[in-house]
């Protein structure tokens, strides 16, 4: 039972444009939401994170909202360049326990 | 201050045998969390565990697997008697709290490859 699922197993988006990566969870005590990045050969590095009180966190190009009555989260990337792409995980978690990670969505920006 | 650390970085056994999986954590971390990651799949949890304890192996397979974080060195993931379906990329993350609620930094993997 996946708790965690990206629906979407790739994105293909044109340089400068957004890219909108979804993400959906069943579980209602995750209170902590994390977004990873993964090139081929190397191990996933944090992204961006939100908690569960707010419902939008930036951090330069990347937006994550978290929208909790859908149980539903996004990563908005804008805009995209040729080095975003990668996969990019989400990841759930709460106080003492550990992350739970989704499937992952290849992100391709073309030039 | 380096990264979390795995090593080897590339593992070839062949079916039957033994493959021994080492990560050293970020210095200061005492938190270290396995991950698998199957072809054409994501990351699944494994285990978590702290100094000398096992706090949670619920994504462990129940035979032939194992791991430790003994007080001093690092955190082994130990695989026996291999097949071909452990053949995966297995990542090794490390967090200096183990609340979950902070980001776990996470090394480069060792491929393990069953032939």
């Amino acid at each position: 039972d996946q708790q965690v699922k990206q629906n979407s197993p790739s994105l293909s988006v044109q340089e400068g444009r957004i890219s909108i990566l979804n993400c959906d969870y069943t579980n209602s005590m995750f209170d902590y939401f994390l977004w990873y990045k993964k090139y081929p050969a190397e191990g996933p590095t944090f992204l961006i994170s939100i908690s569960s009180i707010k419902d939008k966190n930036e951090d330069g190009r990347f937006t994550v909202f978290l929208n909790k009555s859908a149980k539903h989260l996004s990563l908005h990337i804008v805009p995209s360049q040729p080095g975003d792409s990668a996969v990019y995980f989400c990841a759930a978690g709460n106080a003492g326990n550990m992350l739970t990670f989704g499937g992952g969505t290849r992100l391709m920006v073309k030039p | 201050n380096a990264g979390v650390m795995q090593n080897p970085r590339h593992l070839v056994r062949r079916r039957g045998q033994e493959a021994r999986l080492r990560c050293s954590p970020m210095k200061g971390h005492s938190h270290v969390y396995w991950y698998r990651q199957l072809p054409e799949e994501g990351l699944k949890f494994m285990v978590y565990l702290q100094k000398e304890n096992i706090i949670d192996e619920s994504g462990m397979p129940k035979e032939r697997f194992s791991a430790e974080f003994p007080k001093e060195g690092p955190s082994i993931l130990r695989i026996q008697q291999v097949v071909r379906g452990d053949s995966a990329a297995y990542f090794c993350a490390s967090s200096p709290t183990g609340t979950g609620v902070t980001e776990a930094f996470f090394g480069q993997g060792t491929r393990l490859t069953v032939v």
